[in-house]
């Protein structure tokens, strides 16, 4: 079946590090893929997201690309912060409902 | 802030009860989707609905059971409680036209 396959976590990085999350995905189609983040106590929000294949999604310095060939969607951040140590959730739509990764919490130290 | 209003937000109750959850989805948004998140299971779909009938189903148990009203909120009904069914409850709603979901806040259901 449909699945999304994360790194362990946690990451833990410095401040202004270069930051990667993998994520691999395994769907029949081309499914849309999302990541989402949970900061401690809050809900999740929908970080950026990609429809097809080498789109790639960007907010806030975050930046993933919709491999088809590797199917992989990847996040990163070339430089983060303390205020984004979080859980990070990438996900594919399939037939209208979200299939989640485990989640990878990522923790920035000043 | 989403748009997407979940009460209440945390809730405490014994095995054996009975509880409901509210979600109040985006203006204009139909479809309404239930997760459930917990340490053993992660975020999983429970169910969805869209402009008032059901559309899916998931890993929902039997002892769940949904409905979504004429001014499209929704309600998560949870009956003969157990230790297990403690965990995060989200909803989400989708609007026309995309596939993006947008998450409520949360509900933290405990069950002693």
């Amino acid at each position: 079946g449909d699945s999304v396959t994360q790194m362990e976590g946690p990451v833990t990085l410095s401040e202004e590090a270069f930051l990667t999350i993998n994520c691999t995905y395994t769907a029949t189609g081309y499914p849309s893929l999302f990541w989402y983040v949970q900061y401690p106590g809050e809900g999740l929000q929908l970080l950026l997201k990609a429809t097809k294949a080498d789109d790639k999604g960007s907010n806030k310095g975050f930046e993933a690309t919709y491999r088809k060939e590797t199917t992989s969607f990847h996040l990163e951040k070339g430089s983060v912060q303390v205020s984004d140590s979080a859980v990070y959730f990438c996900a594919l739509s399939k037939t209208d409902k979200l299939i989640f990764g485990t989640g990878t919490r990522l923790q920035v130290f000043p | 802030d989403s748009g997407v209003t979940q009460t209440p937000k945390h809730l405490i109750t014994a095995t054996g009860q009975r509880v409901t959850l509210r979600c109040s989805p985006r203006s204009g948004d139909l479809s309404v989707y239930w997760y459930q998140q917990s340490l053993d299971q992660g975020l999983q779909f429970l169910i969805q609905y869209y402009n008032g009938e059901e559309r899916a189903k998931g890993n929902i148990l039997e002892r769940f059971s949904a409905q979504q009203f004429p001014d499209l909120h929704s309600e998560l009904n949870l009956s003969s409680l157990e230790l297990g069914d403690s965990a995060l409850y989200f909803c989400a709603s989708r609007g026309e036209g995309t596939d993006t979901q947008y998450f409520g806040p949360g509900t933290r259901l405990t069950v002693l």
